[in-house]
């Protein structure tokens, strides 16, 4: 299976401030017939199931606010959120698709 | 609106086995797979598995053979997880799952929505 693992586990960033979440697969998820890579983001907060945030590593999804934007190829990927707002605060998942679907270990966003 | 609904919260004594259920609405049940994927106290998130719900054929992730099964009631569009010879690492949040693609787009396993979650405890 195809490992995925996110660093930092945790991170504390003041509000308004930018929020960089890595992640990173033993194997490449790009499937290169259609130059696409199998990358998902979600964001969970407590008591809530998992909510689509990014697909196609880059793609938002619709309703998504445009401070959230996923970038990368191949096996590094990050999530970036560029001016932190109070209600960010959530644990952060990639997940990929490409083989047997797997998930990363989740980034804990907090404010500083 | 597209929406899967869980059943509730389940307490369960190890050994035992625990159901449940994820009802769908707002589409047509047997044109996309669900999944399962739970959650541990302090874990991220685990894939189970998935259904296809028109032909009934189920895929397991290799750490939960022998002890899964997923089947589905088209009648009623619900999928059901069972989990057997509970254990005290299997209490988590369980959630069920669509895949944004049709069952014959492959490739389109990004999930949206999810069900709201069914917190199965394992206790003595």
């Amino acid at each position: 299976d195809i490992v995925m693992t996110q660093s930092p586990d945790s991170l504390a960033v003041s509000l308004g401030e930018r929020a960089t979440i890595n992640c990173k697969s033993s194997q490449s998820v790009l499937y290169s017939s259609n130059n696409k890579n199998y990358l998902a983001w979600y964001q969970q907060k407590p008591g809530q199931p998992p909510k689509l945030l990014i697909y196609w590593a880059s793609t938002r999804e619709s309703g998504v606010p445009d401070r959230f934007s996923g970038s990368g190829s191949g096996t590094d990927f990050t999530l970036t959120i560029s001016s932190l707002q109070a209600e960010d605060v959530a644990v952060y998942y990639c997940q990929q698709y490409y083989g047997i679907i797997t998930f990363g270990q989740g980034t804990r966003l907090e404010i500083k | 609106q597209v929406q899967l609904v869980q059943s509730g919260a389940e307490v369960k004594k190890p050994g035992a086995s625990v159901k449940v259920s994820c009802k769908a609405s707002g589409y047509t049940f047997t044109d996309y797979y669900i999944h399962w994927v739970r959650r541990a106290p302090g874990q991220g998130l685990e894939w189970m598995g998935r259904i296809n719900p028109n032909s009934g054929a189920t895929n397991y992730a290799q750490n939960f053979q022998g002890r899964v099964t997923m089947t589905r009631d088209t009648s009623i569009s619900t999928a059901y997880l069972e989990l057997s010879s509970l254990r005290s690492d299997d209490a988590a949040v369980y959630f069920c799952a669509r895949p944004s693609g049709v069952i014959a787009a492959t490739g389109h396993n990004w999930f949206d929505p999810w069900g709201q979650g069914t917190p199965v405890t394992v206790s003595s």
